[in-house]
């Protein structure tokens, strides 16, 4: 049962250009909503999050969109770089549950030139 | 520096062996997970603690077992390979309280069953 999709499964995008991943959810007992960044060979590390008090967060290039009534958060990179390129996993966490997460399906960015 | 080490980076393994898959972190963290990672299929979650001896189920846990005797070390254990677990196993801490809601990653153990 996948509690948490994500889309697309893949994503090209050029230089300086935004890309954008979405993810819905059905639990609404979901309580925070976390994105991890994955690079070849490494683990995923968390890049930002949003709890559903409030509709956005900015921190740099890296913005989330949260739409409470829909169900649906976004992750937007701006200006998107070379070095962003890798492979982004939404996630959401049920509240009072040791903070288990559950992850999307995972989305790889490819950023050309 | 936050640290989570994983035994191995790379394991081949026989249909029927026991693995083990060890994992320790640095943090004094409570919390502690195992996931499977698949294309196509994200992380799912196969074993969590929240305290020493502590251990409970995640969404597949079928086929594996885990042990967590010291708090910095989580193992997660194949009792008989099966090819279908071939697979990348990462392990994760997280602390306990508030403003602790990030889980720490390992590099992760490619795991390949014969």
């Amino acid at each position: 049962q996948q509690q948490v999709k994500q889309s697309p499964q893949s994503l090209i995008v050029q230089k300086g250009g935004i890309s954008i991943i979405n993810c819905a959810y059905e639990n609404t007992a979901f309580d925070y909503f976390p994105w991890y960044q994955q690079f070849p060979g490494k683990g995923p590390a968390l890049l930002i999050a949003i709890r559903p008090d409030v509709s956005e967060k900015k921190e740099g290039r890296f913005t989330i969109s949260f739409n409470k009534s829909a169900k649906q958060f976004s992750l937007h990179i701006m200006d998107s770089q070379p070095g962003d390129s890798a492979t982004y996993f939404c996630a959401a966490r049920l509240d009072g549950t040791a903070s288990k997460l559950t992850f999307g399906t995972g989305t790889r960015l490819q950023v050309t030139l | 520096d936050v640290k989570v080490t994983q035994s191995s980076r790379y394991l081949v393994k026989r249909t029927g062996e026991k693995v083990f898959l060890e994992c320790v972190q640095d943090m004094d963290h409570e919390n502690m997970f195992w996931y499977r990672q698949d294309p196509g299929l994200g992380l799912r979650l196969i074993y969590f603690s929240y305290d020493v001896k502590m251990k409970e189920k995640g969404d597949i846990p079928e086929g594996y077992s885990v042990s967590r005797e010291k708090k910095e070390r989580f193992s997660l254990i194949l009792e008989s390979a099966s090819t279908n677990q071939t697979s990348m196993y990462l392990c994760a801490s997280r602390g306990r309280g508030a403003n602790t809601d990030t889980q720490y990653f390992g590099p992760g153990t490619r795991l390949t069953v014969l």
